[in-house]
C-alpha cells in the first residue's frame, strides 16, 4: 500500500512570491492534515480537511489557505511568503479519528 | 483553547540509561497518541491510550496515560542509540477533533 506522498520535496521562492503544496493521502483515507514544522520547533497545526470540507485551522494568519478535491488530495497554498514561512511543511493522512501517517514532507525555503 | 505540554524538550542520556518524557494537557483528552520522528525523517505513529489509567508495552517501550486523561508519559528502558530522535505526543479533545501536539523531547543517546 502506498504511503502519503508530497510534491514537491523542495521548493524555494523568493519574498512575497505564492507557493503551492500538494499532498496525496493514503487510498481510503479521507482526513488530510497540514503542519508547519520550523527548524528546531515541533509540530504546528495548520489545516484538518474531511471529506473535502475545512474542519479546523490553527493560528496562522489568512494567507495560509487550502482546500481538498474530491479524490481527498489536498493542496495547501502559502500567498505573500515571508522569510519566517521557511520550513517543512508536513502532510498527513487518517481515517477520521484515528492515527495519523505522515508524508515525507515538503521544504520550503523563502529568500 | 487546548494545549499539550511536553518536557523535557531535551534529553541526554549514555546508552543503556532510562528515559522519560511526560506530556500534560489542559483538558481531559479522549485519547492520547505518541509519534517518532527520527532525525531527517518525518513523524511515525507509535501508539494510541484510549482508557484511564491505561499502561501499553511495546519492547523497552512503556507508554502510560493517566487516570484522569490529562497525562501522558512514554518511558524507555536501557535507552540504545537506535532509540534517537524527538518523541512527540498528541492529544485528541473529542473523538472527532484534530491532534494537538506538544512541542516533542528531542533523545539523543551517546554510545
Amino acid at each position: 500500500e502506498a504511503g502519503v506522498t508530497q510534491s514537491p520535496t523542495h521548493l524555494i521562492k523568493t519574498r512575497g512570491q505564492q507557493a503551492t503544496l500538494r499532498c496525496s493521502p493514503i487510498s481510503g483515507h479521507t482526513s488530510v492534515y497540514w503542519y508547519q514544522q520550523a527548524l528546531g520547533l515541533g509540530l504546528q497545526f495548520l489545516l484538518w480537511y474531511d471529506e473535502g470540507e475545512e474542519r479546523n485551522r490553527g493560528n496562522f494568519p489568512p494567507r495560509f489557505s487550502g482546500r481538498q478535491f474530491p479524490n481527498y488530495s489536498s493542496e495547501l497554498n502559502v500567498n505573500a511568503l515571508e522569510l519566517e514561512d521557511s520550513a517543512l511543511y508536513l502532510c498527513a493522512s487518517s481515517l477520521t479519528g484515528h492515527e495519523q501517517f505522515f508524508g515525507p514532507g515538503t521544504r520550503l525555503t523563502v529568500l | 483553547g487546548q494545549q499539550v505540554m511536553q518536557i523535557p524538550q531535551y534529553q541526554h542520556v549514555q546508552e543503556g540509561e532510562d528515559f522519560t518524557t511526560y506530556c500534560n494537557s489542559s483538558t481531559t483528552l479522549s485519547n492520547i497518541q505518541w509519534y517518532k520522528q527520527r532525525p531527517g525523517g518525518h513523524p511515525v505513529f507509535l501508539i494510541q491510550l484510549v482508557k484511564s489509567g491505561e499502561v501499553k508495552k511495546q519492547k523497552r517501550l512503556t507508554f502510560q496515560f493517566g487516570e484522569a486523561k490529562k497525562n501522558s508519559s512514554l518511558h524507555i528502558t536501557a535507552t540504545q542509540t537506535t532509540d534517537v530522535g524527538t518523541y512527540f505526543c498528541a492529544g485528541r479533545g473529542g473523538s472527532q477533533g484534530n491532534l494537538i501536539f506538544g512541542k516533542g523531547t528531542k533523545l539523543s543517546v551517546k554510545p
